[in-house]
């Protein structure tokens, strides 16, 4: 079964400070990768998506990701960390239809928090 | 967003009890998901539904049923909830590969 892996779990930084978070998948054939962002009590919202194409995804609020295939990764990357950057982050992967995917089915990291010290 | 509302947004319960949620969208979207949340295990799909009457099981379908009578609501339910079903509900539509989240609701089973 496919699986997504997200390798750490409780991030702690100081503002200004560069952010890298981690994320790698089963899936060996093509897939949908992305980023959701959950800020406190509040559900998750789409910080970014890769289907094709340039593998470096720009999405919301400053953040990137880059898509490594030979890696099986889709690392999340921001220069510059803000306090209102916390939150908790789920990479998440699905199979297109026409390579044995459900329609839209979300398979999900265990998600990463993110604590920004102002 | 999508617009996507979940009711209700708090709920307590006993064991044994049953409970529903409902999740209603105003965007004509197909698919519609049901997702448990729990801390250490991300987001886990439940069932979802492809079309009016029409739903599928996911990873964790056990203890919940799920229907869909209108494109607009999906409801879940659990005939007797557990406290291994505390835990933060989220619905989901899609359009395409895109999924769109409600505002949750967290269920609390004494």
């Amino acid at each position: 079964a496919q699986s997504v892996s997200q390798h750490n779990h409780h991030v702690i930084l100081s503002e200004a400070a560069s952010l890298e978070l981690g994320c790698n998948y089963s899936y060996g054939g093509t897939v949908n990768l992305f980023w959701y962002v959950q800020y406190p009590g509040q559900h998750l919202q789409l910080l970014l998506k890769y289907f094709s194409g340039d593998p470096l995804v720009k999405g919301i609020k400053g953040f990137e990701a880059e898509f490594i295939k030979s890696k099986f990764s889709f690392n999340l990357r921001k220069p510059s960390v803000q306090w209102s950057d916390t939150a908790e982050y789920f990479c998440a992967v699905n199979l297109p239809m026409n390579y044995g995917g459900s329609q839209g089915n979300l398979i999900f990291g265990k998600g990463t928090k993110l604590s920004v010290k102002p | 967003d999508a617009g996507i509302t979940q009711s209700p947004r708090h709920k307590v319960t006993e064991t044994g009890t049953p409970v529903t949620l409902r999740c209603h969208q105003t965007e004509n979207h197909r698919y519609m998901y049901w997702y448990r949340q729990d801390p250490g295990h991300g987001l886990r799909l439940i069932h979802y539904s492809y079309g009016v009457k029409d739903t599928d099981k996911g990873e964790v379908s056990d203890g919940y049923s799920v229907s869909r009578s209108k494109t607009e609501d999906f409801l879940l339910t659990l005939e007797s909830a557990t406290s291994s079903q505390t835990s933060v509900y989220f619905c989901a539509t899609s359009t395409g590969a895109l999924q769109f989240f409600g505002p949750g609701t967290r269920l609390t089973v004494l």
